[in-house]
């Protein structure tokens, strides 16, 4: 049973640019959500994704955009990088049961980004 | 606004030694949930507990054990005859019933545990 999965595993930009990560969540979830984890720091809520839809959304610009597609794999978008966007980025899935939505995260190993 | 504070950021010990983690957290909700999470050098955050808001029952998972108590605002997590493997950065964390799964983070506490 694979477990959450993302990729790339690092990748390096330059201020300016676009970055696309992936995350495919564990077998079953039906939620994914997205959070960013600056070095030394715990990791902040970006948004959320359930039936391709954004959900929830944390204190992020609109820089930060996502999507999820039919199968419930997920990719964070990051226009016009900044410095300030170097970390790891860290996807979580879930699985909805009617009203229980606090249900434990599972999480991937992240992907990290560093903006030079 | 919901607010979880870890004051260690790093603690430092002997294998076999006893360690707690302190937890302390700030929300307007009366349902809440509280998590401990591992995150090894991998990066991978490992789930270690999750706890809702009207259970205030101490619970022990092998070495691990963690105290719950509403009237101070604390969730601390203590690992008995601590290992080596232990050595991780440990999140405590909060989710309000109305968040869907979201979690607000501490800054985490480093453990480091030494042979």
């Amino acid at each position: 049973d694979a477990g959450v999965t993302q990729s790339p595993t690092h990748l390096i930009k330059t201020r300016g640019q676009q970055v696309t990560l992936r995350c495919s969540p564990k077998s079953g979830h039906d939620t994914v959500s997205w959070y960013q984890q600056a070095l030394g720091q715990g990791p902040q809520f970006i948004f959320q994704y359930y039936e391709e839809e954004e959900r929830q959304r944390g204190n992020f610009p609109d820089r930060f955009s996502g999507h999820q597609f039919p199968n419930y794999s997920s990719e964070l978008n990051v226009n016009a990088l900044l410095l300030g966007d170097s970390a790891l980025y860290l996807c979580a899935s879930s699985l909805v049961q009617g009203e229980r939505h606090n249900e434990k995260l599972f999480f991937g190993s992240g992907t990290q980004l560093s903006v030079l | 606004a919901q607010k979880v504070t870890q004051a260690q950021t790093e603690i430092s010990v002997v294998e076999k030694e006893d360690v707690t983690l302190d937890c302390v957290y700030e929300t307007r909700d009366t349902t809440y949930y509280l998590f401990w999470y591992k995150q090894p050098p991998s990066g991978e955050l490992v789930f270690l507990i999750r706890r809702n808001s009207f259970d205030e029952q101490n619970e022990i998972s092998g070495r691990y054990s963690w105290n719950f108590q509403k009237s101070t605002s604390s969730f601390n997590f203590t690992i008995t005859a601590s290992q080596v493997v232990d050595s991780a950065v440990y999140f405590c964390a909060l989710s309000e019933s109305s968040g869907y799964s979201t979690l607000t983070f501490g800054k985490g506490t480093m453990l480091l545990v030494s042979p």
